[in-house]
């Protein structure tokens, strides 16, 4: 059974300070994978989404890496801001009947100024 | 602009009371989901539904019911069997199941409390 493991579940930095978040999940057999930014409180926003065949996708200050063979996803963040705390999700789309986006439990980022 | 609209923001639920959750999406997506949110846990699938008129259980259905009538909307129910509903419901849609092509679009939660 596919799972994704989100590390670390927190970290703090300070404003200007370019970071990394690790995503990994058991099974290569994926669709694509999606990360997700979450305020407290509020619903999901996309943040990026690479496709299997991919190796990565970038927007603006956010670049997402993908190594579907050892199973591992970075979310690279750079020159972080006060703006960016949250908690960040990444998720794996599989073709499995009875499910659908399998979830990492996050990283909450706070970036302080 | 399209969305997903998720109704209302906050409720509150009595015991041995049944509720219902709304969720209306305008993306002209065939596939919707309900995820469930606990701290500490991830989201958790609850149901989903392909394409109208047919829908799936998901992880932890037990307590839970759905319909899929209309393209544009996907209600949950929260019957009175699930003993421990309090939680932040989040549903979603995406284009194809399993969201191959375009991924995933989240609304905005529903907070539900049991009082």
């Amino acid at each position: 059974k596919q799972e994704v493991t989100q590390i670390p579940a927190a970290l703090s930095v300070p404003e200007g300070e370019n970071l990394v978040l690790n995503c990994s999940f058991t099974d290569s057999a994926i669709y694509n994978l999606q990360w997700f930014r979450q305020d407290p409180g509020k619903g999901l926003t996309s943040l990026l989404l690479i496709q299997s065949s991919q190796r990565e996708q970038t927007s603006g200050r956010l670049n997402a890496s993908l190594d579907k063979s050892s199973g591992r996803s970075t979310l690279y963040i750079a020159a972080s801001q006060p703006g960016d705390s949250a908690t960040y999700l990444c998720a794996v789309a599989v073709n499995q009947a009875g499910t659908a986006l399998i979830f990492g439990k996050g990283t909450t980022l706070s970036v302080s100024s | 602009d399209g969305g997903i609209t998720q109704s209302p923001k906050y409720l509150f639920r009595k015991e041995g009371q049944n509720v219902t959750l709304s969720c209306e999406q305008n993306l002209n997506h065939d596939a919707m989901y309900w995820y469930r949110q606990d701290p500490g846990q991830g989201l958790r699938l609850i149901y989903y539904s392909q394409i109208v008129n047919d829908f799936q259980k998901g992880d932890i259905a037990e307590g839970y019911s759905v319909s899929r009538e209309k393209k544009e909307s996907f209600p949950l129910t929260v019957t009175s069997a699930q003993k421990n509903p309090t939680a932040f419901y989040l549903c979603a849609s995406s284009i194809d199941w399993p969201g191959q092509i375009y991924g995933y679009t989240f609304g905005s939660g529903t907070r539900l409390t049991v009082v």
